[in-house]
């Protein structure tokens, strides 16, 4: 069974500094990976999607790598900014048993950022 | 283009009530998800759909129902709510296949006293 796992659970940086986020996986058989920002109170919106062949994916400040033999993804996020305070969930898709694609969520990592 | 919507926002309900959640996407998309959102757990899913009139269980699916009549919508129900039924819901869609993101509508909070 595929588990996703985010550490820290929570994380605070003064504004203007780059950080990285952390996921884990344990099953290494996956088709792609995406990053999530959610807002208090709020859905989630999507920020990356690497597919299982790729390294890595940019959208502007934002960086997000996988390393699929090792089970682990990182999201950069360069110049931090008060606007960037949210918590970030990692997904990882891969078969279900049912047959079609299936998204594992990790428990996200509650960033914020200190003006 | 309002992507995914769902309604209610909020809704309170005494145990054994019933009442059904809507979700609405206007991307033609092919795929939908109704998953629950608990804390300290991440978002499981409850039922998805991978086309218009199609239905399947996903790993949280007892006590809930779900229905797809029309492609744009897919209906979330409960027909006797209980305690352990309070969460917050999330609907998501997607074009389907594995090179396509997942959209999420703003969630439904859920309390049932």
């Amino acid at each position: 069974k595929q588990e996703v796992t985010q550490i820290p659970a929570a994380l605070s940086v003064p504004e203007g500094e780059n950080l990285v986020l952390n996921c884990s996986f344990t099953d290494s058989a996956i088709y792609n990976l995406q990053w999530f920002r959610q807002d208090p109170g709020k859905g989630l919106t999507s920020l990356l999607l690497i597919q299982s062949s790729q390294r890595e994916q940019t959208s502007g400040r934002l960086n997000a790598s996988l390393d699929k033999s090792s089970g682990r993804s990182t999201l950069y996020i360069a110049a931090s900014q008060p606007g960037d305070s949210a918590t970030y969930l990692c997904a990882v898709g891969a078969k279900s048993n049912f047959g079609n694609e299936k998204l594992t969520f990790g428990t996200g990592t509650r960033l914020t950022i200190i003006p | 283009n309002a992507g995914v919507t769902q309604t209610p926002k909020f809704r309170v309900l005494k145990t054994g009530q019933s009442m059904t959640l809507l979700c609405a996407q206007d991307m033609n998309h092919e795929y939908m998800y109704w998953y629950r959102q608990d804390p300290g757990m991440g978002l499981r899913l409850i039922h998805y759909s991978v086309g218009e009139g199609t239905t399947a269980k996903g790993e949280v699916p007892d006590g809930y129902n779900v229905s797809r009549l029309k492609k744009q919508n897919f209906l979330l129900g409960l027909e006797s709510a209980a305690p352990s039924q309070t969460s917050v819901y999330f609907c998501a869609s997607t074009q389907g296949g594995r090179s396509y993101e997942q959209y999420f509508g703003p969630g439904t909070r859920l309390t049932v006293t």
